[in-house]
């Protein structure tokens, strides 16, 4: 089944540094979509990029679909910044949404 | 604007014991639902989908079971806990097909079996 790849598992920053996520997965997808889980669970939706380059604030996603890889570029990162980076697949052949292991980023005053 | 609702916010339960999680979307009409679940330190797993009123489909075999029994409610639950059971539970929701469209999560479910 399809599988997806995130790194790396845990990330260090100084505020005001950038920060990139990877996610790659195994199979081909129609749906892409990066999540912030914030320490106490929660999900809030960031960028859905199936294929191609979005922005959004200081969000930049970068999708490779016949390379399946996404990119999460975070700029001039905040201590609020901080949490847990998710991808999620859905897979263009199943109806099953895939999530990835996830990044924990920890941003430093 | 929709709101998504999740009940009870956490909940320590016996095993054995019955559990029902809820989940109420407001402020859109047939919505694509999803249950979603995650071990303490684990991965995010989807557990079941629906596209309608009275139609769910299972993703993952976790002895868990699941109804939409309105437009606007999804409903988890088993009739008997196991330990593994304990973790986080998450119910979403999305206007077009998942496969097309971003979906949105409620605040979810914290379960402790003991």
């Amino acid at each position: 089944g399809q599988q997806v790849q995130q790194s790396p598992a845990s990330l260090v920053l100084q505020e005001g540094e950038n920060a990139e996520l990877q996610c790659n997965f195994s199979s081909t997808a129609t749906q892409l979509q990066w999540f912030y889980q914030s320490p106490g669970g929660s999900l809030v939706s960031l960028l859905s990029n199936p294929s191609g380059t979005k922005h959004t604030g200081r969000l930049t996603s970068t999708t490779v679909t016949k390379e399946r890889r996404s990119s999460l570029h975070i700029s001039s990162s905040q201590t609020t910044d901080s949490g847990t980076y998710l991808c999620a697949i859905l897979s263009s052949n199943t109806n099953k949404v895939v999530f990835g292991t996830g990044t924990r980023l920890q941003v430093l005053p | 604007a929709q709101t998504i609702h999740q009940w009870p916010v956490a909940e320590i339960k016996a095993v054995g014991s019955p559990l029902s999680l809820g989940c109420t979307i407001k402020g859109k009409s047939s919505p694509n639902l999803y249950w979603y679940w995650q071990a303490t330190g684990g991965t995010l797993q989807q557990l079941f989908y629906s596209i309608t009123v009275g139609q769910v489909e299972s993703v993952v075999q976790l002895n868990l079971s699941a109804s939409r029994p309105k437009d606007d409610q999804f409903i988890l639950s088993t009739e008997k806990l196991l330990l593994s059971h304990s973790g986080f539970y998450l119910c979403a929701w999305s206007r077009g097909l998942f496969n097309q469209d971003t979906q949105y999560f409620g605040p979810g479910t914290r379960l402790l079996v003991l």
